[in-house]
């Protein structure tokens, strides 16, 4: 079975200060990861995919196999980076996506 | 967290037939109500949002004539796919939005349904 858990359902930071928001996994397989975002009143959109290694909005995320994490950085926050967060996992097969619960990152001015 | 009920989780039809998908949200109620589309190996792709009581909103590309959304309950929302044909087999998510409490902008996801035409 495929588990995702993000182990906080709110972070709240001030502006500027660094952000991680954590995401583990539990897939037997090769894992694919993601990390969606929902602004208020938005739709689920992706934020990144780990097998692009790159950066969006400033945010990066490195998977960690020995850790089986996923947890998502950005150095600086800004107040427009509120938001929900989902990580989620891709089975090998591509057809089951699993999400974590989100978490909703706060950034206070 | 809330849990959000999609029925059938897998369906097989043929050609030309057509499939309705449910999502029930549960335990709470559901003002907004997200269709995703999911390839193989690829995120998720929204199709369609849902409002209680008034039309769906379709992002680009997708047939809302092929789609049909009804959302006329705040707990039930569902995807009609008409005409089916084997290019629409593919992975059908839904996600419901709660009404109130702290968080009340969070989503919360169906198990997805597997549709197969064959």
């Amino acid at each position: 079975a495929q588990r995702v858990t993000q182990p906080e359902k709110l972070l709240s930071v001030f502006k500027g200060a660094p952000v991680e928001l954590k995401c583990n996994y539990s897939y037997s397989g090769s894992p694919e990861l993601f990390w969606y975002v929902q602004y208020s009143r938005q739709r689920l959109q992706l934020l990144l995919r780990h097998i692009s290694r790159e950066s969006i909005k400033g945010f990066t995320a490195d998977l960690n196999k020995g850790e089986t994490s996923f947890h998502l950085k950005k150095p600086f926050a800004q107040e427009e980076d509120s938001a929900m967060y989902y990580c989620a996992l891709s089975n090998n097969a591509g057809n089951m996506l699993t999400f974590g619960g989100g978490t909703r990152l706060m950034v206070k001015p | 967290g809330a849990v959000v009920s999609q029925h059938p989780s897998r369906v097989i039809c043929k050609s030309g037939t057509s499939v309705k998908i449910e999502c029930r949200s549960l335990d709470f109620q559901a003002t907004t109500m997200f269709w995703y589309r999911q390839f193989p190996k690829q995120s998720l792709m929204l199709m369609a949002t849902s409002n209680e009581g008034s039309k769906a909103t379709y992002e680009q590309g997708v047939e809302k004539d092929k789609f049909l959304i009804n959302h006329a309950s705040l707990t039930l929302s569902t995807l009609t796919v008409t005409s089916a044909h084997p290019e629409d087999s593919s992975f059908y998510i839904c996600s419901a939005r709660d009404l109130g409490g702290l968080g009340s902008t969070e989503a919360f996801f169906g198990q997805g349904t597997r549709l197969t035409v064959v």
